[in-house]
């Protein structure tokens, strides 16, 4: 079992602002999985990346890049410059234990104005 | 190629009423998920198959809901007896490895109101 943590319930920036998400998560176990998805306005959860636990290298893919911290159970997404086709709702999920079924956070609700 | 699909995209219940929210994974997608989703929250787990078989139900949150999925590949869930506090969003994900350690792709959801 796991527990994922959104601090942050909405988030309002105007546009070309960086912008930091945060996902604290919590598991016994060593192996574990972590994910962000995006969830626009449209409903459907869209995969944005997927790590596990063994590879605590930061990524960058675009605009987007993901800070993973074990010493501190953190997985941050930060989007730079934003634009208002980031407004949506971002999730973050663990998965660790027997089947490895994700927990998902409650979302962070990012808004960004023109 | 064609990603997950669920069917309806809006279903209206008056309670009591039974229904079938149906599911059609990525083709070659070993596993399947389904998930609920409450209004402002993330999605919850209900179940996950591996191929036909059903190997986790614990998120379903009564015996009212059952889940298939005969031939492994499209799943049906069923919800008897509807009641309100099943009006939500529901999810279903598939992915191409075994668990939920690999990536899921999701559908776009039956949005199921009673009434």
């Amino acid at each position: 079992a796991q527990k994922v943590t959104q601090a942050q319930t909405e988030i309002s920036v105007v546009e070309k602002e960086d912008v930091t998400l945060d996902c604290v998560y919590e598991t016994r176990d060593t192996t574990y999985y972590l994910f962000w998805y995006k969830q626009p306005p449209s409903g459907e959860l869209v995969f944005l990346i997927r790590r596990n636990s063994f590879d605590e290298q930061n990524e960058i893919s675009g605009r987007y890049s993901w800070n993973f911290q074990k010493s501190t159970s953190s997985f941050n997404f930060t989007i730079t410059a934003s634009q208002v086709v980031d407004s949506a709702v971002y999730f973050c999920a663990a998965a660790s234990g027997g089947s490895y079924i994700p927990t998902f956070g409650r979302g962070t609700s990012l808004i960004v104005h023109p | 190629g064609a990603g997950v699909s669920q069917s309806p995209r809006y279903k209206v219940a008056k309670r009591g009423q039974d229904v079938a929210l149906r599911c059609d994974p990525i083709s070659g997608h070993v596993s399947l998920f389904w998930y609920q989703q409450a209004l402002g929250q993330g999605p919850e787990f209900l179940t996950y198959f591996q191929n036909e078989a059903q190997l986790d139900k614990s998120g379903l949150p009564s015996d009212r809901f059952f889940a298939e999925r005969p031939e492994g590949s499209v799943s049906t869930l069923k919800i008897q007896r509807t009641q309100q506090e099943d009006s939500a969003v529901y999810l279903c994900a598939s992915s191409l490895g075994v668990g939920g350690g690999d990536t899921q792709y999701f559908g776009p959801g039956t949005r199921l109101t009673v009434l």
